[in-house]
């Protein structure tokens, strides 16, 4: 079984700011992690993913997130933020093996001037 | 960049009625899969689809729904006989052989009346 709990449901951050979006998981085998962002009326694009390599990975605009395998937890992080990045994200896992995605209900991030 | 087409972007149907969605996955992809966001709740895996052959499915895919690869570049969901709560986004979404992540589209807003 694998699951993924996002541990805000919406986070607002001035602009320039740092980001931090909060994710834990549960996985009885290894898992691989993503984070999609969802910009409104579009589809799902993927930001980065952790597939059992480096336990930092650099995503596209940048952000980055960290596997810490002892607290079960892949936050998502962005050093300053800016307008454009206001979207909902989503906690991705999936287990090796399996075909299906697990999504978490998903963080809104506002960001204002 | 390759990417996942869907149509239509926005369907109305009569409640009772049935109705196909269609997707164009990326081209050297050989892995399928449609996902649901019902709104205001998270993404929903329904099925994945390989070698013409559902490979893994949800308990949300019941009877009323199938999948099919009718030719060599579409990828359709068909909804026999549609009910209210089947409104919903629908995600079509496509990767490799063997490798995540999973590339989606931008989705198909499915509204029954």
């Amino acid at each position: 079984a694998q699951s993924v709990t996002q541990l805000d449901s919406h986070v607002s951050v001035s602009e320039g700011t740092p980001v931090l979006l909060r994710c834990n998981y549960s996985s009885s085998y290894s898992p691989s992690l993503f984070w999609y962002v969802q910009h409104p009326n579009k589809g799902l694009q993927l930001l980065l993913k952790y597939t059992s390599a480096a336990t930092l990975v650099k995503g596209i605009n940048g952000f980055e997130a960290e596997f810490k395998k002892s607290e079960t937890s892949f936050h998502l992080t962005k050093p300053s933020a800016h307008m454009s990045d206001a979207a909902e994200y989503f906690c991705v896992v999936t287990s090796w093996g399996a075909s299906k995605l697990t999504f978490g209900t998903g963080t809104r991030l506002q960001v204002t001037l | 960049e390759p990417e996942v087409t869907q149509t239509p972007s926005h369907q109305v149907t009569q409640m009772g009625q049935e109705v196909i969605l269609r997707c164009v996955p990326i081209s050297n992809h050989l892995y399928f899969y449609w996902y649901r966001q019902i709104l205001g709740q998270k993404v929903e895996f329904l099925v994945s689809f390989y070698n013409n052959e559902i490979s893994e499915k949800s308990e949300i895919f019941d009877d009323q729904f199938s999948v099919e690869r009718p030719d060599g570049s579409n990828f359709t969901l068909k909804i026999r006989s549609t009910k209210l709560e089947d409104s919903a986004m629908y995600f079509c979404a496509s990767s490799e052989v063997g490798e995540q992540p999973q590339h989606f589209g931008d989705g198909t807003r499915l509204s029954i009346l």
